[in-house]
């Protein structure tokens, strides 16, 4: 079984400032998805970005980037000129490949962002 | 605003009662999921609806009931709950996956139970 692990339950970064979180996985297969998603207080799960394990160019969405690691089980997020919407629970998830039966998610534990104005 | 719609926002209910959970997304896919979700917890996954075939978790009790009217809708039904089950329930929706594809989960706003 997959599993994936979130080490810092809490982060804070001054407003226009970066700051990365981190996220590792465990896992036997080869092909597999990796996602970040934000829960803002207003409870909605929205996707931040998203990594194919095959690909090994890095993914950026505007602000956010993340440090794929493929050797290392390690797939980290990047937030550049960080923003007071930026403030959420960010979580790491995992699906296996792209076959039918594949489509459960495992979720990281979370790390709650605060935003310093 | 949310392409995966969920009602009600907010529900209150005995553990006697019998109510139900609504899923609705109109974007054409075909994998729906219902999750609990505790306070300071990641997602947990219920159920999976897949090409019409459920998939479920072993540990979710049989006092939580699924049911997929059709491939835009897919609904929860509660009986007899207990206090433990107090959560926001998440329904989300895929993409196709039997093409090579990163397709996420689309998430709805959530519905907060309350037991009392």
């Amino acid at each position: 079984a997959q599993t994936v692990t979130q080490s810092q339950p809490e982060m804070s970064v001054q407003e226009a400032e970066t700051v990365t979180l981190s996220c590792t996985y465990d896992t036997s297969e080869s092909d597999y998805y990796l996602f970040w998603y934000k829960q803002p207080p207003s409870r909605q799960m929205i996707l931040v970005i998203r990594q194919e394990a095959y690909k090994q160019q890095n993914a950026t969405e505007n602000r956010f980037s993340v440090n794929f690691q493929k050797a290392a089980k390690s797939f980290s997020l990047k937030i550049s000129d960080s923003q007071l919407g930026d403030a959420a629970m960010y979580f790491c998830a995992y699906r296996s490949g792209p076959l039918v039966g594949n489509e459960k998610l495992t979720f990281g534990t979370g790390t709650r962002l605060t935003i310093i104005p | 605003d949310t392409e995966v719609t969920q009602t009600p926002k907010h529900l209150v209910m005995g553990m006697t009662n019998k109510k139900s959970l609504k899923c609705e997304q109109h974007m054409g896919h075909r994998a729906m999921y219902w999750y609990k979700q505790k306070a300071k917890k990641p997602p947990e996954l219920m159920f999976v609806y897949s090409y019409e075939k459920l998939s479920i978790n072993e540990s979710v009790p049989s006092r939580f009931s699924p049911e997929c009217p059709n491939s835009s809708l897919l609904n929860l039904h509660l009986h007899a709950l207990q206090p433990e089950d107090s959560a926001l329930y998440l329904c989300a929706s895929s993409q196709d996956q039997l093409f090579r594809s990163n397709q996420p989960q689309h998430f709805g706003d959530g519905t907060r139970l309350s037991i009392l």
